[in-house]
Formats: structure tokens, C-alpha cells, sequence
């Protein structure tokens, strides 16, 4: 398996207040990735990371940041929590273009009231 | 846009039963891959094959085979003989295939397989 975690597992958060989330792989992959997981949507991407300190937006980026100040470590940010970012969030890694598998870690489960 | 259409929002089987899942993608990129996760009911995002735009080669591991049409825009995934174990939800992916973004998925919604002893 992969050597991802991710942490918190669980949170649970009132809305309005910041939440960071946790990636932290041990694989010195270049690619890191925050999704969201809701019923009826799949999976979507919210941001990645090329590289130390290269982030770029995915299709749900609204309302996040990420920051990326080393390899292994990837933080996704809630600036100020709405219930609509109730969800489970998934980070994932991959190794190059062409070694281009997605490994995911556990997941963290938010829940905004 | 790329787009991964999974129709088959639930499915329900007889344990034994062979079972395929559906999945059909759009993308304008000549170069890509499509891939195929299992969520069991524990949460976790299991990776179960990769293929890429050039290989239209069927794939068998053990129960499970592959169907990767380009004429069709198809990679469907069949169950030989499914088990209990396999109930879970069946995510197909596609990937863009860019050296800044790496390999951005796309998700279909996903398959409720549900395998009934």
C-alpha cells in the first residue's frame, strides 16, 4: 500500500471557522491531489500540487486554499467552513506523467453544522 | 471536457452471477488513461487497473476482465463468478495526461454492486 494518511480521520466543525486538513505521504510522489466525495457526484478534484509550492485549481476550488512547503505534505484549507463542504475528503499521490496510477489515502470526513 | 458516464447507478446480484459494469467516457485528448477504482464498505479507494489510449487489449486478472473499446468510447468491467466480497461501489476514471497536472480524474459517479449470498 501506499504510504498516505491523512488526518484528521474525522471532524466535525461549526460553520463559519477554518479547517485544515492533512496530507502526508511517505512515497516522495511529485502529484498530490484533494478530492471531495459526495453522494451523486463521484469524485471531484478541488486542487493539486505539481510540485513543492506548484498548486493549481481543480473543478470544485471555490472556497479552499492548499499549500504544498515540502514534498510529503499537502494542506487542504476550509477558510471559513460552510455546511455545503460537508463531505469526505480523499487526498491522493501519483509518481510522474507516464507512472500516472493515483493512490489514495483514508479519507477524512467533515462535518460543517 | 472530459466526462465518465457510469449508468448503472445500482446493481443487485446473485452470488455466482457474472456481472458487467458499464462505463463510457469523452475526452478530445489522443493520449489518456482510464481506470477503474473499488470503494468496499469500509471507505477506501482501491486501485484495480489502469489503461492507456494505445492498449485496446482485453485484461484478465483472475475474476475480473476488461473491455477497453475505443470505438465505442467504452471500458467496461466484468465480475466472473462474483462474491459477497465483491459488493462495493465500482469507480471508472479517466485521466487528462499534462506535465503540470499530472493525471487529473475525472470520476464517473460510480456502480452500487451489491452481491447477494
Amino acid at each position: 500500500d501506499a504510504g498516505i494518511t491523512q488526518s484528521p480521520r474525522h471532524k466535525v466543525t461549526e460553520t463559519g471557522t477554518p479547517v485544515t486538513l492533512r496530507c502526508h505521504q511517505t512515497e516522495n510522489h511529485r502529484y498530490m491531489y484533494w478530492y471531495r466525495q459526495d453522494p451523486g457526484h463521484g469524485l471531484r478534484l478541488i486542487h493539486y500540487s505539481y510540485g513543492v509550492k506548484d498548486t493549481d485549481k481543480g473543478e470544485v476550488s471555490d472556497g479552499y486554499s492548499v499549500s504544498r512547503s515540502k514534498t510529503e505534505d499537502f494542506l487542504l484549507t476550509l477558510e471559513s467552513a460552510t455546511s455545503s463542504q460537508t463531505s469526505v475528503y480523499f487526498c491522493a499521490i501519483s509518481e510522474s506523467v507516464v507512472r500516472s496510477t493515483q493512490y489514495f489515502g483514508p479519507g477524512t470526513r467533515l462535518l460543517v453544522l | 471536457a472530459q466526462k465518465v458516464t457510469q449508468a448503472q447507478t445500482e446493481i443487485s446480484v446473485v452470488e455466482k452471477e457474472d456481472v458487467t459494469l458499464d462505463c463510457v467516457y469523452e475526452t478530445r485528448d489522443t493520449t489518456y488513461y482510464l481506470f477503474w477504482y473499488k470503494q468496499p464498505p469500509s471507505g477506501e479507494l482501491v486501485f484495480l487497473i489502469r489503461r492507456n489510449s494505445f492498449d485496446e487489449q482485453n485484461e484478465i486478472s483472475g475474476r475480473y476482465s476488461w473491455n477497453f473499446q475505443k470505438s465505442t468510447s467504452s471500458f467496461n468491467f466484468t465480475i466472473t463468478a462474483s462474491q459477497v466480497v465483491d459488493s462495493a461501489v465500482y469507480f471508472c476514471a479517466l485521466s487528462e495526461h499534462q506535465e503540470t497536472s499530472g493525471s487529473r480524474l475525472t470520476f464517473g459517479e460510480g456502480t452500487q454492486l451489491t452481491v447477494n449470498p
